[in-house]
């Protein structure tokens, strides 16, 4: 059972913005734990997307960025494109399961 | 660059132990910067964590399935591997093992993230 949640599907057109919410609680995201993001195609390795909240590892497009406030984090992702289709889970450390965690994953669609 | 790949049976019997390989090539299961971990995905869910394992043998596993599972390092083979006890259908799901961290360029996160994953393999509990 995840506890950070997200939305179910996000989607926009090819070039709009889109934004993936995360939210926790106050043992996770709200006591301070960094978040990270990762995108998902079934069948394949899910890939790092960001870390540290707000970090692109190399590789990633300035498209995407990531924010973080109260218990609550976010990724965008501008100029949307065909290739953006998949699943995205964010992630983080819950100090009262003393163990990572992760969101309940958001399916973005390019209409 | 790192690369992580899963290997194990496809097909598990229920109440029997589902075990699986997780091997390492391009680096080293012995890395003290890093643990491994385990993280799998039921048909149609989200993921789940199941736990890490550092060289050292320090884990921590999910509490929800801590009396079931156990992960160790085999440094010699460089690779790392998993089992789950007394599995049920409920264990059904591509299972994926991935090199856990919390440091880079020098900055040390409150939390630790999974890079690079495996691409998984499907386990699938029945009779």
């Amino acid at each position: 059972q995840s506890v950070l949640t997200q939305p179910p599907s996000v989607s926009g057109a090819p070039g709009q913005r889109v934004n993936i919410s995360c939210t926790g609680s106050t043992s996770n995201i709200g006591a301070g734990y960094d978040v990270h993001w990762y995108r998902h195609l079934p069948g394949t390795a899910p890939k790092l997307l960001m870390y540290g909240n707000i970090n692109r590892p190399s590789g990633v497009p300035d498209r995407f960025s990531g924010s973080k406030s109260g218990t609550s984090a976010s990724l965008a992702i501008t100029g949307l494109q065909g290739e953006d289709e998949a699943d995205y889970y964010c992630q983080s450390y819950d100090s009262s399961l003393r163990g990572d965690v992760f969101g309940t994953g958001t399916k973005v669609t390019v209409l | 660059q790192v690369q992580v790949e899963e290997s194990g049976p496809g097909l598990v019997k229920p109440s029997e132990t589902l075990s699986l390989i997780c091997s390492v090539s391009g680096g080293s299961v012995s890395d003290n910067s890093y643990y491994w971990s385990w993280i799998r995905q039921p048909p149609g869910k989200g993921l789940e964590w199941l736990g890490y394992i550092h060289h050292s043998g320090y884990s921590n596993y999910s509490p929800s399935l801590k009396s079931r599972v156990t992960m160790s390092v085999d440094t010699s083979k460089n690779q790392v591997s998993l089992k789950l006890i007394s599995v049920t259908a409920a264990d059904t799901a591509v299972y994926h093992c991935a090199r856990e961290g919390g440091c880079s360029r020098g900055i040390c996160y409150s939390s630790s993230w999974f890079d690079p994953w495996g691409q998984g393999t499907l386990v699938t509990v029945s009779s």
